[in-house]
């Protein structure tokens, strides 16, 4: 069982907006430890979205933001584009288990 | 540009281990923490352990502790992780991710290291 909780899928239409969510405990996101975003295409590495819950890194475009409320984080994709398909997973410290990741969230573009 | 560049992939026998080297390049290699995250087949990624940037500090994920070593050439630009007692469960995609400074984001990631365990 994932210490961050990720819904399993979501889908939208091309254009479309979604957003995933990220749910963990008082332990890691209540804590206050930030949150990365990550894509990941089949047989490939992560790719990182999101830092810090809410930054940008160089390269990705404004379409995907993130933000961090309570235990909770989301990343919102906009303007849904085919190759948005894939396999996306929350990231955080924690403090019993260090460094922990979501059960992962597979988005499909309908 | 930077890059993180993994060795080959491993077929290894239950009880072995396996020792992966990550070389980077493009970076001041000293300047950026190195995390280890595997993942196995259809599954999250999972968190092993990190070598902190500019000194020799590591931590290890308490699932690993006791079999699990994260060593440095700096003459080299390279990490290294090594895995000891090797079991069915420990098949999986290893990779070596840089840890953005004053992050805990990963914002490069080697191209993976496929180990199989299998007698």
């Amino acid at each position: 069982q994932s210490v961050l909780t990720q819904p399993p899928s979501v889908s939208g239409a091309p254009g479309q907006r979604v957003t995933i969510s990220c749910t963990g405990s008082s332990t890691n996101i209540g804590a206050g430890y930030d949150v990365q975003w990550y894509r990941q295409l089949p047989g490939t590495a992560p790719k990182l979205l999101i830092f810090d819950s809410v930054h940008r890194p160089p390269g990705v475009p404004g379409r995907f933001s993130g933000s961090k409320s309570g235990i909770s984080a989301s990343l919102a994709i906009t303007g849904l584009q085919a190759e948005d398909e894939a396999d996306y997973y929350c990231h955080s410290s924690d403090s019993s288990l260090t460094v922990v990741f979501g059960g992962g969230t597979k988005l499909t573009v309908l | 540009q930077v890059q993180l560049v993994q060795s080959g992939a491993e077929v290894k026998e239950p009880g072995a281990s396996v020792k992966i080297s990550c070389k980077a390049s493009g970076y001041m290699f000293m300047d950026y923490a190195i995390h280890w995250v595997r993942q196995a087949p259809g599954q999250r990624p999972e968190w092993m352990g990190w070598i902190n940037r500019g000194n020799d500090n590591k931590k290890y994920s308490q699932k690993f502790q006791g079999r699990f070593t994260i060593s440095r050439d700096t003459s080299a630009n390279t990490v290294y992780m090594e895995l000891s007692g090797l079991m069915s469960e420990d098949t999986a995609v290893y990779y070596c991710a840089r840890v953005l400074t004053g992050s805990d984001g990963c914002d490069f990631w080697g191209q993976g290291t496929r180990v199989t365990v299998s007698s």
